[in-house]
């Protein structure tokens, strides 16, 4: 059984720009939720996939936004990047093999935007 | 207010010291309590998981929950250091599709 994995591991981008982060959810887990970690936070929920639609979000603009593939991996798009947008970003899942509350978290990628 | 309230520390304790870590909580419909331990620069591990109220022992570790006064526990005995970590709490209700965290305590226990 593998784990969750994201790419890329560190991420370095200007203001303005657009970034694509991705996940693969562990084998089996059909759901998938995005976090942001700013330093020194614990993580905020973005939004979740579930069967390749968005079910709930958290308080973050439209400019976030994500898809889920088939094989339940999934991708979290920023565009117009702010200042403030620099953190760790965590992908998460969980399926019929867990429990819904049981959700298993990716290494995160390390978003700089300078 | 936060709906989950965590004190960041930083906490140092001497190596076989028993650690105590705390969070407080405002919605009495959170159920299903988590603790997180999350390394330097890496994603968060889960730790222990606690449904309702009620302890959880795990090795060194016990998890309790107080539902009648919103408070979470996390206790670890003989304390190593390589616990030196973050832990995050962090918690949900029935139906919801997301975790509410606390901020996370840093602990380093010292050898």
């Amino acid at each position: 059984e593998t784990g969750v994995t994201q790419s890329p591991t560190h991420l370095i981008k200007t203001r303005g720009q657009q970034v694509t982060l991705r996940c693969s959810s562990q084998s089996g887990h059909n759901t998938v939720s995005w976090y942001q970690q700013a330093l020194g936070q614990g993580p905020q929920f973005i939004f979740q996939y579930y069967r390749e639609e968005e079910n709930g979000r958290g308080n973050f603009p439209p400019r976030f936004s994500g898809l889920q593939f088939p094989n339940y991996s999934s991708e979290l798009n920023v565009n117009a990047l702010e200042l403030d947008d620099s953190a760790l970003y965590l992908c998460a899942s969980y399926g019929a093999t867990s429990g819904g509350d049981e959700q298993f978290f990716g290494p995160g990628t390390r978003l700089t935007v300078l | 207010q936060k709906e989950v309230e965590q004190d960041p520390g930083p906490l140092s304790v001497p190596e076989g010291a028993i650690v105590s870590l705390n969070c407080t909580y405002s919605n009495s419909a959170f159920q299903y309590f988590m603790w997180y331990r999350q390394y330097s620069r890496k994603g968060p591990e889960l730790l222990m998981y606690t449904y309702s109220s009620g302890n959880k022992e795990d090795g060194r570790f016990t998890a309790q929950v107080d539902k009648s006064s919103k408070y979470i526990s996390l206790f670890i005995r003989d304390s190593q250091p390589s616990d030196s970590a973050t832990y995050l709490c962090a918690m949900t209700r029935t139906g919801a599709n997301n975790l509410f965290f606390g901020t996370g305590t840093r602990l380093t226990v010292i050898p």
